[in-house]
This record gives structure tokens, C-alpha cells and sequence, in this order.
């Protein structure tokens, strides 16, 4: 069984800023992937960024990245220079590995808002 | 299509009916996912179908949830004696065999009255 737990209903920061959303998660599974999903007044879930549990390395994508803490079950999410169009409710997810296929676990969502 | 849809975008029901909701993944995709999402809560998953696996079944909350899904295509998720507690909104994801990413549709808001 996997949970997923954010701890910030919401958060803020100014444009261009760099904020971090935190997540923490537990599993029993030995190979598992974790998610950040971001998710806009459109309801439209869009893929942030994912980890794959068994690379050490943090995953980056432009602006966004990861500080995946395996030991401590830890995997926190990294804005940097914010903009407008960052603003919505973010997830946490964890999925089971060893395949392509199965259900996301997902944490209680983080609202983010952005100041001009 | 481009990417996942679904439909209705909304649907108003009266407590005691039954709604049916579409799902139509992206062309190709083997997986597709059902997840309910409650107002300002994370999705909670309801039933995957994945190639011609039998279908991991084990979100359904109640007996007056079902889904099918006709080969690789659309999945219709049916409710049934709709309650008020069934108001959420249903959303629907499809994946590939060769990526680990789900690509949501837009989702139905069902709101029971």
C-alpha cells in the first residue's frame, strides 16, 4: 500500500521567487516512481515532473525540480523564478514500479498562488 | 483525438438515478484509469483497465460503481442510485506500454442533488 502526504494546503510566493512544495510518501514496494502533477482552474491534471526511485539523481525540467530524499521518504518540489502561469493546486503522486501500468496515489493537493 | 476526453463536462443528477459517464482515451493507449476527485481534494483511484487484464477493480467504493470498456477504446463508468456523496469529479486517464506518464482528460463534474 502506498500514502502520500502534503502537509501545505496552500502556499504563496512573488513572481519570479522560488518556492518548494513538500511531499512525503510511504510504500512498501522496493521499485516505485513519484509524480508532481500540476493542476489549473481548468481541472486539467499536467504532468510536472517525475522520479524514478531507484536514480539517485534529481530530476529537473526547466524550472522545476526535485529533492528526492529516499531514507527520509521525502520528495519536495522547487520552483524557481515563478511566473503567473505557475498558480494552481499541485499533487504529489507515487505509483508502484516494475511495470508501465497502475493506479497513481495521490496527496491532498497544495494550492499555490503567485503575486505579481 | 489529440488528447484524452470526456463526456459530459457536467452533469446535474436527482439523488436516486443512475449516470453514465465517457471516457475516450488517446489512440493507441493500452491503459485507462478512472479516478473521483472531491471539491479541493486529491484524486482518489477507482478502476484501471490495462490490454485484456482483467481490470483492477479494487477502488470501486460501493456495488453501484461499474465500468467497462470496449477493447482499447472508450470506458463508460456507470453509477448507480446516485447518492449525494457521489458528487465529485470523475476523471480519466489513459497511458502507453512504452511511457510511464497519464494523460488526463478534463474530467465530469457529476453534482447530485
Amino acid at each position: 500500500a502506498q500514502t502520500v502526504t502534503q502537509s501545505q494546503p496552500e502556499m504563496s510566493v512573488q513572481e519570479a521567487e522560488t518556492v518548494t512544495l513538500s511531499c512525503t510518501y510511504d510504500t512498501s514496494e522496493s521499485d516505485y516512481y513519484l509524480f508532481w502533477y500540476k493542476q489549473p482552474p481548468s481541472r486539467q491534471m499536467i504532468l510536472v515532473i517525475r522520479q524514478e526511485a531507484y536514480k539517485q539523481q534529481n530530476a529537473t525540467e526547466n524550472r522545476f525540480s526535485v529533492n528526492f530524499q529516499k531514507a527520509a521518504k521525502s520528495f519536495s518540489l522547487k520552483i524557481s523564478d515563478s511566473q503567473l502561469g505557475d498558480a494552481a493546486m499541485y499533487f504529489c503522486a507515487s505509483r508502484a514500479g516494475g511495470t508501465s501500468y497502475g493506479k497513481l496515489t495521490f496527496g491532498q493537493g497544495t494550492i499555490l498562488t503567485v503575486h505579481p | 483525438g489529440a488528447g484524452v476526453s470526456q463526456s459530459p463536462s457536467n452533469k446535474v443528477t436527482e439523488k436516486g438515478k443512475d449516470v453514465e459517464l465517457r471516457c475516450d482515451p488517446i489512440s493507441g493507449h493500452t491503459a485507462l484509469y478512472w479516478y473521483r476527485q472531491r471539491l479541493g481534494q486529491g484524486l482518489e483511484f477507482l478502476i484501471y483497465f490495462q490490454g485484456n487484464s482483467a481490470p483492477d477493480k479494487s477502488g470501486l467504493p460501493s456495488d453501484r460503481f461499474s465500468a467497462e470498456r470496449t477493447g482499447e477504446s472508450v470506458s463508460t463508468l456507470t453509477i448507480q442510485r446516485t447518492q449525494q456523496e457521489d458528487s465529485a469529479v470523475y476523471l480519466c486517464a489513459s497511458s502507453s506500454d512504452y511511457y510511464n506518464e497519464q494523460f488526463f482528460g478534463p474530467g465530469t463534474r457529476l453534482t447530485v442533488l
